[in-house]
């Protein structure tokens, strides 16, 4: 049972570049949700989906996009990267409603924009 | 939003209990407290989840007062692999509260020898 897989593990952009993160589950969630990690700031939500079709921002939505076609995949897209972005990013998915479900998370893709 | 606060750092030795404790000051009454472990290179894993009083599972208890407005993670007899990062989310448990996921900054756990 693989969980949440995301691609790839890690990239170095140039800046202004458009980059996709991807992110793919086999637990059937219905919830799926996009963080990024920085040093002393914890996780932040980026953007999340509570259904496939539906996509929200959350608490720093700018300079990214998500979509969300079918239930497994969620990918994120920097449309033109800056530097501010460099950072770890975490997808994960729930079944249950947004805080009162177990989150479970991807291994992470560390994004490097010089 | 219910801001969470936790102290940056915490240091034990192996076979002790160690307490981390997260501020939520501003908890709203649909809001769940949840906590997860995270080693480094890995994503967060979930530990235990409350909403009032105490649950205890079988890696840890999560002590939450009346008020709610703090919560209080409880490992018992930590060992050197207990060493993580312990992060605290507050969050609404309906469908519109995926936007108000809030973590809080993490307690280092350091655990000697």
């Amino acid at each position: 049972i693989a969980g949440i897989t995301q691609a790839p593990t890690s990239q170095i952009l140039a800046a202004g570049r458009r980059m996709t993160l991807r992110c793919t589950q086999d637990m059937r969630h219905n919830a799926m949700y996009w963080y990024r990690q920085d040093l002393g700031l914890g996780l932040r939500l980026i953007h999340y989906s509570n259904t496939a079709g539906t996509t929200g921002k959350g608490e720093v939505p700018d300079g990214y996009s998500v979509s969300r076609a079918n239930t497994d995949d969620f990918p994120l897209t920097l449309a033109s990267a800056v530097p501010s972005q460099t950072s770890v990013y975490f997808c994960a998915s729930s079944g249950g409603l947004a805080g009162a479900a177990e989150q479970f998370f991807g291994p992470g893709t560390r994004l490097t924009v010089l | 939003l219910a801001k969470t606060t936790q102290p940056i750092s915490m240091d034990s030795y192996e076979g002790q209990e160690v307490n981390i404790t997260c501020s939520h000051n501003n908890i709203a009454t649909n809001d769940y407290i949840t906590w997860y472990q995270q080693f480094p290179s890995q994503g967060p894993r979930f530990i235990i989840q409350g909403y009032k009083t105490k649950v205890t599972n079988e890696v840890a208890s999560l002590f939450i007062p009346a008020d709610r407005k703090s919560s209080t993670l409880s490992l018992p007899r930590v060992s050197l692999s207990d060493t993580a990062v312990y992060y605290c989310l507050v969050g609404a448990g309906f469908s519109g509260g995926y936007n108000k996921l809030i973590f809080g900054a993490g307690t280092r756990l350091a655990v000697h020898p």
